[in-house]
């Protein structure tokens, strides 16, 4: 059983779309996590989500939503992409404590063209 | 500001060598340390973690990390790489929130 999972894989797009990540955790955790991984590797928090309840928000433009319908499902919408969105982007999920480990989804890698 | 440091950018070993990559933080109070690690192609996996106790941690694959508050530091060991071992290895850290601040990661490659 996958622990964290996000669709899709792969996304690949045009400058000004909008577009959607999906993230869903079957751990039972009650905080779920966006990161970003530039070009080079370096891995940066934008969004954290308790029990539903945005808790971190990083600087981040406004053009990126979280969204979480219920504590398993934490979404991330984009909209009108730019280049220097290409990144991967990784979903993580944990229990509510700072010395809890989190769990990482595979990844979804964007394209922005 | 909470930060994470290490220094090791890329680091090239032979087979059976021993790894050592330098991990630094900057936080006040309260400190978590996690070493995850990034296989080719793959998610972030945690190798070991450190929040109290025996400041010398034994994590998954032989690895361990031993916390100095005095020096700030979490580096990571292994007495012998094996090829597998290759991959990007991220130090990180949590204050009394659950957000993650990682270093900017060293790239090991493990040659036969």
């Amino acid at each position: 059983d996958t622990a964290v999972s996000q669709t899709p894989k792969y996304l690949v797009t045009q400058m000004g779309n909008d577009k959607s990540i999906k993230c869903e955790q079957n751990l039972g955790h009650d905080t779920m996590y966006w990161y970003k991984q530039d070009s080079k590797k370096f891995l940066k928090i934008m969004f954290s989500y308790n029990n539903k309840e945005l808790i971190i928000n990083e600087t981040v433009p406004n053009r990126f939503s979280p969204k979480s319908p219920d504590k398993a499902h934490l979404n991330l919408h984009i909209n009108s992409l730019e280049l220097g969105d290409s990144a991967v982007y990784f979903c993580a999920s944990s229990q509510a404590g700072a010395s809890d480990e989190q769990f990482f989804g595979p990844g979804t890698r964007l394209t922005v063209l | 500001a909470q930060s994470v440091s290490q220094h090791n950018h890329h680091v090239i070993l032979s087979e059976a060598a021993s790894l050592e990559l330098g991990c630094n933080y900057s936080y006040g109070g309260t400190v978590n340390l996690f070493w995850y690690v990034q296989y080719p192609g793959q998610h972030l996996q945690l190798l070991l973690k450190y929040f109290s106790g025996d400041p010398l941690v034994k994590g998954i694959k032989g690895f361990e990390a031993e916390f100095i508050k005095s020096k700030f530091s979490f580096n990571l060991r292994k007495p012998s790489v094996q090829w597998s071992d290759t991959a990007e290895y991220f130090c990180a850290a949590t204050g009394t929130a659950s957000k993650l601040t990682f270093g900017t990661g060293t790239r090991l490659q493990v040659t036969l």
